[in-house]
């Protein structure tokens, strides 16, 4: 089964500032299985990313993804009040899927 | 609108069980695969099952095999889970999402299962 690992934990930063979120496979996936949520307490998780790197419907430009292989990478340019909270990545293969376990954006 | 709702949640002893449903509106079901996440208190998000279009076809975490039961009614667009010998470990908030090329790209806003006794 491969193994998602989030880094860091838990970001701090101001609104405005970037937030560069990582997400590590135990071995290599196929980046058009890769997705990115965001989740708020109380709210259902929301897709942002798809295939890697692919905005889903609604998503602001602010948010990008990248990577490939085992190495995958959530940007957000310049955080907005509204994008602090918990973020994950997940993988499907092999009629599984698996999250990883989030990093959560705080207000600094 | 694509609406996804869940319901059956609620608290159950240790061994019991509940049906948990999800009522999808605004595509055609029928189309696509379904799944059950949970996210248990403090925790992240855990996949749990899912079900292919036609429903012939099921998928589970070992975390819940051999426990759960997933299924479909296409003709009333509704989504099942039997969480049968349920444990505290599987306490959780319950979501249906629906799978669009290896990912969930509509949520619905949860149910919730409390195992205790």
């Amino acid at each position: 089964e491969i193994v998602l690992t989030q880094s860091p934990g838990t970001l701090s930063l101001s609104p405005g500032e970037r937030a560069t979120l990582s997400c590590r496979a135990s071995q290599s996936i196929s980046s058009s299985s890769l997705g990115w949520y965001q989740h708020k307490p109380g709210q259902a998780p929301r897709l942002l990313i798809y295939g890697a790197s692919s905005r889903a419907t609604g998503i602001p430009d602010r948010f990008s993804g990248s990577g490939s292989g085992t190495d995958f990478t959530l940007t957000i340019s310049r955080l907005e009040p509204e994008d602090f909270a918990v973020y994950y990545c997940q993988q499907y293969g092999n009629s599984i899927w698996t999250f990883g376990q989030g990093t959560k954006v705080e207000i600094k | 609108e694509v609406q996804l709702l869940e319901s059956g949640g609620g608290l159950v002893q240790p061994g019991g069980s509940l049906r948990l449903s999800c009522a999808a509106s605004g595509f055609t079901f029928n189309n696509y695969a379904m799944s059950w996440v949970r996210q248990a208190p403090g925790k992240g998000l855990e996949w749990v099952s899912v079900t292919v279009n036609n429903g012939r076809t099921t998928y589970y975490a070992d975390s819940v095999k051999g426990r759960f039961t997933v299924s479909r009614d296409n003709f009333r667009n509704t989504l099942f889970l039997q969480v049968n010998s349920l444990r505290a470990g599987d306490t959780a908030v319950y979501y249906c999402a629906r799978e669009y090329y290896g990912v969930f790209d509509i949520w619905g806003q949860g149910t919730v299962v409390t195992v205790s006794s």
